[in-house]
């Protein structure tokens, strides 16, 4: 099926820990993302990425670091895990129209990380 | 700048009733405008969106909304409200030449027997 797809769907660990969550799309969009969605449901983007190019880095801390090896892939790595870090995180990827203005987005499911 | 403001972070209506959900942007270049609705622990799903042409939008499950630009509005809305209907509904902008999503604070839709 096309569609974006982010693993793992559910992540626990422990304050000081490393981990990714990787993200994949077959919709052949350009520009993939993450959003990050807080207890109170707000969501907020994190980064853009077009053809693997960093395009948008928002106030994230450093801890935080996204690798895109190629188009269709973008990861997120998160060091030294905090319990500020739990949340659920959404990975995106659109498409742009002839006015390029980014319309065709589609989220993934969602990783809910939980930092204990 | 660009945002998205949703009046009321609760609604609740009656199964059947008409839904109305309001949305209003803020926007110095023509915005594209999209209805989310994302279940309880579930992703998102597009309801509908607006980019050019016609202003009314038709989406999926009954849902429709409008763009009024001389309201700044894109209230969506759905005749008779199901059950199913209940989750939290985002409205968000794009702009041109702007590479993400701008989302407003959610409505959380509760539908009464």
């Amino acid at each position: 099926d096309t569609a974006v797809s982010q693993t793992p769907k559910y992540l626990v660990t422990q304050m000081g820990n490393d981990k990714s969550i990787k993200c994949e799309q077959n919709l052949g969009h350009d520009t993939m993302y993450w959003y990050k969605q807080d207890s109170k449901k707000f969501l907020k983007i994190m980064f853009s990425y077009n053809n693997k190019e960093l395009i948008i880095n928002e106030t994230v801390p450093n801890r935080f670091s996204p690798k895109s090896p190629d188009k269709a892939h973008l990861n997120l790595h998160i060091n030294s895990l905090e319990l500020g870090d739990s949340a659920v995180y959404f990975c995106a990827s659109s498409q742009k129209d002839s006015f390029f203005t980014n319309y065709g987005y589609t989220f993934g499911s969602g990783t809910r990380l939980t930092v204990v | 700048a660009q945002s998205v403001t949703q009046l009321g972070s609760h609604v609740s209506v009656s199964e059947g009733a008409l839904v109305l959900l309001r949305c209003n942007y803020s926007s110095s270049v023509p915005p594209y405008l999209f209805w989310y609705v994302q279940y309880p622990n579930q992703g998102l799903q597009l309801l509908l969106k607006y980019t050019t042409g016609a202003t009314l939008v038709k989406g999926i499950n009954g849902f429709e909304a409008e763009f009024k630009k001389s309201e700044t509005s894109f209230h969506l809305t759905k005749p008779s409200a199901h059950m199913s209907d209940a989750a939290e509904y985002f409205c968000a902008v794009s702009l041109t030449g702007a590479n993400n999503l701008f989302f407003g604070t959610g409505t959380r839709l509760t539908v009464i027997p």
